[in-house]
């Protein structure tokens, strides 16, 4: 079965720190992979897509960047931290084009930039 | 942007009660999917309608869907208070992307 991992769970970083999260996927093969942003008691925002090793789709121009440097593998980065990018970052897969687009979702980072 | 918004943001109901959430959206779709997410987790995926379809049950859950107002009905019938939790749609927009809306937060009281 496929199951996805997403770490740490909990971040407190300081304003202008480097921040680094980190998912896998196992079970799976090709994946879709995404990283979204949900901001206390609203929807989530799609940061990133990405649909192979090194393609990444930015759908919010920001200082966050991602990166997918193995099959199952996307991290997104920061190299200098905002206040306002504090919140809940979740990592999702879906299968790859033709699937039926369902996600499967980690079970999110908690940022707090203070 | 938000492609979607639910209504109503808030809802509570007592055990046993059926519970309407409804999601409206802005472009064309290839299929709609509705997601729960308890509280400080992920989203846990529950039904999905193709575009082509206007109707779909799963268990107590039923969707609608009427493309040519744009608009999706979910529908939890006898409701637990397991069931408390965001609802959120999203739709399938293309280029494998998941547009999410701003949810509905759903209180069943016992």
């Amino acid at each position: 079965s496929q199951t996805i991992h997403q770490w740490p769970a909990t971040l407190v970083q300081p304003v202008g720190s480097p921040l680094s999260l980190e998912c896998t996927v196992e079970g799976t093969s090709n994946p879709n992979l995404y990283w979204y942003r949900q901001a206390a008691g609203r929807g989530l925002q799609l940061l990133f897509y990405s649909v192979g090793i090194g393609q990444i789709s930015s759908e919010v121009p920001q200082n966050l960047s991602a990166s997918r440097p193995q099959d199952r593998q996307f991290i997104l980065s920061s190299k200098k931290l905002l206040l306002s990018d504090s919140g809940f970052y979740l990592c999702a897969w879906s299968g790859p084009a033709g699937a039926t687009g369902e996600l499967f979702f980690g079970e999110g980072s908690r940022l707090t930039v203070l | 942007s938000q492609q979607g918004e639910e209504d109503p943001q808030a809802l509570s109901i007592q055990e046993g009660e059926n519970a309407t959430m409804n999601c409206s959206y802005k472009t064309s779709i290839n299929n709609l999917q509705w997601y729960r997410q308890n509280s400080g987790r992920g989203l846990v995926h529950l039904i999905l309608i193709r575009s082509n379809e206007r109707e779909k049950h799963s268990g107590r859950l039923r969707v609608t869907l009427d493309t040519s107002k744009k608009s999706s009905s979910l529908l939890i019938t006898a409701s637990r208070a397991a069931d408390t939790a965001s609802y959120f749609c999203a739709t399938d927009v293309g280029f494998q992307k998941l547009v999410f809306g701003t949810g509905t937060r759903l209180l069943v009281s016992p």
